[in-house]
């Protein structure tokens, strides 16, 4: 069975600061895939980032950036320079083949990011 | 850029009624999902979808969901009696062939 851990449940920071939010998956298959998903508070899901098995490149998008490490079975998202508008609840997720063809989401219980000014 | 709608974008029920939520997902998709997440938690798998049936659903997903695709556009999930305790956040989703996820941005149900 897969399995996503945040075990940060909430983190403050002051703006500006950088901050990484930890996220360890288990799953036996070997190809999976990674997500990490944004929920601000008016409670949609934005899609940051998606990433497969067998792609253990490090990733920068502007301020974001993962760290996707099969040896521990961790994607990192870590957030340079925080701003208010970062202030959200993030979800690791882990998708793997149930077997019936579809590729159904595990999330983790998500970290609340408060960035405070 | 291509989007997977839902409507409407908040029901308030009284518990016992049925309810309909909908969604239009991307059109050259093959997979669709209903996931649920109840406030202040994570958000958890109910069923897939595809080829016209049901491919994996979740121990939520008991007798008293349903989906349907009616038609070649929407994806519906029906609750039947509706309890207190599916007040929730509904998303649904649609995956292509290379498993690229695109969520609604959800139907808040509140049940009274």
């Amino acid at each position: 069975a897969q399995k996503v851990t945040q075990a940060q449940t909430e983190i403050s920071v002051v703006e500006k600061e950088d901050v990484t939010l930890d996220c360890v998956y288990e799953t036996r298959d070997t190809t999976y895939y990674l997500f990490w998903y944004k929920q601000p508070p008016s409670g949609e899901l934005v899609f940051l980032i998606r990433r497969n098995s067998f792609d253990e490149q490090n990733e920068i998008s502007g301020r974001y950036s993962w760290n996707f490490q099969k040896s521990t079975s961790s994607f990192n998202f870590t957030i340079t320079a925080s701003q208010v508008v970062d202030s959200a609840v993030y979800f690791c997720a882990l998708s793997e083949d149930s077997g019936a063809g579809s590729y159904q989401l595990t999330f983790g219980k998500g970290t609340k990011l408060s960035v405070i000014p | 850029e291509p989007e997977v709608t839902q409507t409407p974008s908040h029901q308030v029920t009284q518990m016992g009624q049925e309810v309909i939520l909908r969604c239009v997902p991307i059109s050259n998709h093959l997979y669709f999902y209903w996931y649920r997440q109840i406030l202040g938690q994570k958000v958890e798998f109910l069923v897939s979808f595809y080829n016209n049936e049901i491919s994996e659903k979740s121990e939520i997903f008991d007798d008293q969901f349903s989906v349907e695709r009616p038609d070649g556009s929407n994806f519906t999930l029906k609750i039947r009696s509706t309890k207190l305790e599916d007040s929730a956040m509904y998303f649904c989703a649609s995956t292509d062939t290379s498993y690229g996820y695109t969520f609604g941005s959800g139907t808040r149900l509140t049940v009274v």
